[in-house]
């Protein structure tokens, strides 16, 4: 069964720094577009960032030069390394696997709070 | 960036009631538009992609249809469990993915 896990959100203060995990299983991360898609609370989805191939990566204008997505693949794991974050950066952050087109699975999420 | 823009907002339909859900692109996409479900409290679920492609182990009471810049997602029937907010994201303008804002459907 592919199944995605993330870790890792949290309570952080603006200016703060915080590593998301998205632990994958049933399939090598290694081989997959591995994306993260966030929603504010009450809000709709917003893609922020994606890898794939040898480490290429895009992201969103909204976290571009603060927020790094990596992945390990002796571990299956996909990081989200998120600094200089901001109260709108304030969501849930899902991790998904992509075709490099649309999004499937998707994990169950981990709250990110910026708040001092 | 592409602009998707979803209608109607909050959609109120009887059970067993057919459920016709819109997605318009502010420019042509092509096909490549999909839709997701999102149930209180769990991630998003892929229901369509292609516009009109069912994902595995979707129930065939789900259908989509459009292409270009109008697209719409069709619930035939609905039962308990399709009451949710449905999402539609367009992928023509790759990586830069962008969702609607979502259609809340509740029950009547």
């Amino acid at each position: 069964e592919i199944q995605l896990e993330e870790s890792g959100g949290g309570l952080m203060q603006p200016g703060g720094s915080m590593r998301l995990s998205c632990a994958a299983s049933g399939f090598a991360v290694r081989n997959n577009y591995m994306t993260w898609v966030r929603q504010a609370p009450g809000k709709g989805l917003e893609w922020v960032s994606l890898i794939y191939g040898s480490e290429t990566t895009y992201y969103a204008d909204s976290v571009r030069g603060r927020f790094t997505i990596s992945r390990d693949s002796s571990k299956n794991t996909v990081y989200f390394q998120m600094n200089n974050l901001r109260p709108e950066d304030t969501a849930i952050y899902y991790c998904a696997r992509s075709s490099g087109k649309w999004f499937d699975p998707w994990g169950q999420g981990t709250l990110v709070t910026v708040s001092s | 960036e592409i602009v998707m823009t979803q209608s109607p907002a909050t959609l109120s339909v009887s059970p067993g009631e057919r459920a016709t859900l819109s997605c318009r692109a502010s420019q042509t996409i092509s096909s490549d538009l999909a839709w997701y479900q999102q149930r209180p409290g769990q991630a998003p679920r892929l229901l369509i992609f292609g516009a009109s492609t069912r994902a595995a182990g979707i129930p065939a009471r789900f259908s989509g249809s459009g292409s270009g810049t109008e697209f719409s997602l069709t619930i035939s029937s609905l039962m308990s469990e399709d009451f949710a907010v449905y999402y539609c994201q367009q992928y023509n303008n790759w990586p830069k993915y962008t969702f609607g804002q979502g259609t809340k459907l509740e029950s009547k």
